[in-house]
Order: structure tokens, then sequence, then C-alpha cells
């Protein structure tokens, strides 16, 4: 069964360090999300691609966090610098065409910052 | 302001009998449903859909309500198992397939033996 990929699965980082997620989603999914969720809430969404393009990154804290799908197919999300409250699961999507069924989930990477 | 509101944070209950999930939206232009399934330490995974131009829809022992005049809707479980026992996201979207999902807060199931 396909799946999106995520890494890392952990990452503790301290405070002011900078650190960065990757995601490989299903291929042939034009449309890809990167989504936070802290902890007793539900996912946030930070930033939407289809295929290279950014179509919303309106809630993207764009004075630390970076996101970029540059060949459409796997993306980086960069946070520089780390503060406290960036601890959360940061979870990537993709989504085939036309089809919100198929929308899929990675098993996100669980940020802690010390 | 939330859009997508499940205001039961927990939910307990014996196994073989109903489970009932709620959630309630705000933002009429919604038209599309889902509910997704969570299990510690994965990522959500899809459960069951309702588009808007629905009242019901079924699979297997998971059955979506829509209520569209009280934007509200509803998923059963029935009968519940031990294996249900997870957090359920309610999530929402419009503008077509597009969109992106708002998703509410969750909801954590327990199914005791």
């Amino acid at each position: 069964e396909a799946e999106v990929a995520q890494s890392p699965r952990y990452k503790i980082t301290e405070k002011s360090q900078a650190v960065a997620f990757w995601c490989d989603p299903i291929s042939g999914h034009a449309t890809l999300y990167w989504y936070r969720q802290i902890l007793g809430q539900g996912p946030e969404l930070l930033v939407q691609f289809q295929d290279e393009s950014v179509v919303d990154d309106s809630q993207l804290p764009k004075d630390r966090f970076s996101a970029e799908r540059l060949k459409g197919v796997d993306s980086t999300l960069k946070i520089q610098p780390a503060e406290l409250g960036d601890s959360a699961m940061y979870l990537c999507a993709s989504k085939p065409p036309g089809d919100f069924d198929g929308y899929t989930f990675g098993s996100g990477t669980r940020l802690t910052v010390v | 302001d939330q859009q997508v509101k499940q205001n039961s944070p927990s939910l307990s209950v014996q196994e073989g009998r109903i489970s009932i999930l709620n959630c309630d939206y705000t933002n009429s232009m919604f038209d599309y449903f889902l509910w997704y399934k969570k299990y510690p330490a994965e990522g959500p995974t899809f459960l069951i859909s309702i588009s808007s131009i629905k009242d019901k829809n079924e699979d297997g022992r998971f059955t979506v309500f829509l209520n569209k005049s009280a934007k509200h809707l509803s998923l059963h479980i029935v009968p519940s198992q031990p294996g249900d026992s997870a957090v359920y996201f309610c999530a929402a979207s419009w503008g077509g397939s597009q969109g992106n999902l708002i998703f509410g807060k969750g909801t954590k199931l327990s199914v005791k033996p």
C-alpha cells in the first residue's frame, strides 16, 4: 500500500537551533500539505503545494518557517530558529487530483524543543 | 474562531454498544465532510466521508449522518470494538477538491471490553 514517507520520526532540538523535516508524498499526488498538530488539538494547515507552487501559506509563520517543493515531488519544512512553542507533531499529507478521500497522511515528525 | 467543533474531548463505550461522535461546524460554505481516526504516534487515517448533497453515508460498522440545517454531523460505530479505541477527528472542506481540510480538536474514544 502506498504511503506518505516522513523523516525523522522524532526530533529533539534546542531553542534557537534550526530544524528540518522531509516528506515524500505518494507517487502521482500533485497536492502536498504540511500540518502542525499541537497535543490536544486538531491538525492545522501550515502550507499547501500544488506541484512545486505554493497554493496557501497564509498560516505559515514566515519569519521562522519555510517550505519548499522544488521539483514538485518531495518537500522540506524548515524552522529557524526553533522556539519552545514549536513543539508539536508535524504531519505531511498528499492527495490525488479531485479526491479528498485519497487524502493520505504520513506518520509525522514529533518535534520537541528544549 | 473554530469553524469545526468537537465539543466532547472523550467518550467511553462498552464493547458491542453504539459509539456516537458528534461534530458541529459554523461555515455554511463547507460542502464535504470527513472523519479520520488516529492512533498514538501515527498520522490520521481516513475513515468515512459525506458530501453535503447527502444526509447519510454508510460503510460497514461506520455511518455518518449530516444535518445541514443544524450544521451538525455525527459518526456512529455499531458495534463498537476495542480496536476502535483512538482519537477521531472531524474535518470539513469547501471549494471543491482544490481546497484543504479544517479539522476539529478530536474526540478520544475508549471502547472497554
